[in-house]
């Protein structure tokens, strides 16, 4: 089946400090790229759609100029957690969606900002 | 907007137990149901999905039935095994206004089960 990958799965930073996590559709062209946010015993969290050489459609209460999105090629969009802060401690997710094989989803990322 | 709910977990059950994780939905018209299941370490994978009234979906011996009466869609296998140990998701997509094309998916919290030998 169609696989996604994350990278990386665990990342520790400071307080002030900004990181990147990758999304790759590993053996299929992504339409449409999406990145979810899990808090502990919550469910999933869409923050945002983004589809490949257009902007991100950010969901109400998501501030963009925070988690920055760019979905750069069909196979990889990347999710920036900009001056992070521990309340953006938390698993990341990310799908994408092939129109005909539906949607599929990565091991998600587990942020922690001390 | 759409929401839905599942019961807490974890679920913990011997080895050739029946298994049953509630799902209730809120959602206008006629969204589509989804179970999802989430393996340690790993990404989501759909498990089962039914798409109108009355329709069962199964996969890997789970079963649930879309329920529109009682709203609810809840996830049945009659024999779990050790290798069923994971967190299953209830989510559901589309509903009133549905018009094709891509609708966000709602999810549940989750449900994590754990089976033992």
């Amino acid at each position: 089946g169609a696989v996604v990958s994350q990278h990386p799965s665990r990342v520790i930073c400071k307080s002030g400090t900004s990181v990147k996590i990758e999304c790759r559709s590993l053996d299929f062209q992504a339409t449409t790229m999406f990145w979810y946010r899990q808090f502990p015993k919550q469910s999933l969290m869409l923050m945002a759609t983004s589809n490949e050489g257009s902007k991100a459609t950010y969901e109400q209460g998501v501030e963009k100029d925070k988690f920055l999105i760019n979905h750069a090629s069909l196979t990889l969009s990347t999710l920036t957690v900009t001056s992070a802060h521990p309340e953006d401690s938390s698993f990341y997710i990310c799908s994408a969606r092939d129109e005909d094989l539906g949607q599929y989803f990565g091991p998600g990322t587990r942020l922690t900002v001390t | 907007g759409n929401s839905v709910t599942q019961m807490e977990g974890p679920v913990t059950l011997s080895e050739e137990a029946f298994l049953t994780i509630n799902c209730t939905y809120t959602a206008t018209g006629y969204p589509s149901l989804f179970w999802y299941v989430q393996y340690p370490g790993e990404g989501l994978q759909l498990l089962l999905k039914a798409t109108k009234a009355d329709d069962k979906g199964s996969n890997k011996g789970f079963e649930a039935t879309y329920r529109k009466e009682t709203t609810s869609f809840h996830l049945e296998k009659g024999s779990v095994q050790v290798s069923d140990s994971a967190v299953y998701f209830c989510a559901l997509s589309g509903g009133f206004g549905y018009s094709g094309g891509y609708q966000k998916v709602t999810f549940g919290t989750g449900t994590k089960l754990q089976v033992i030998p």
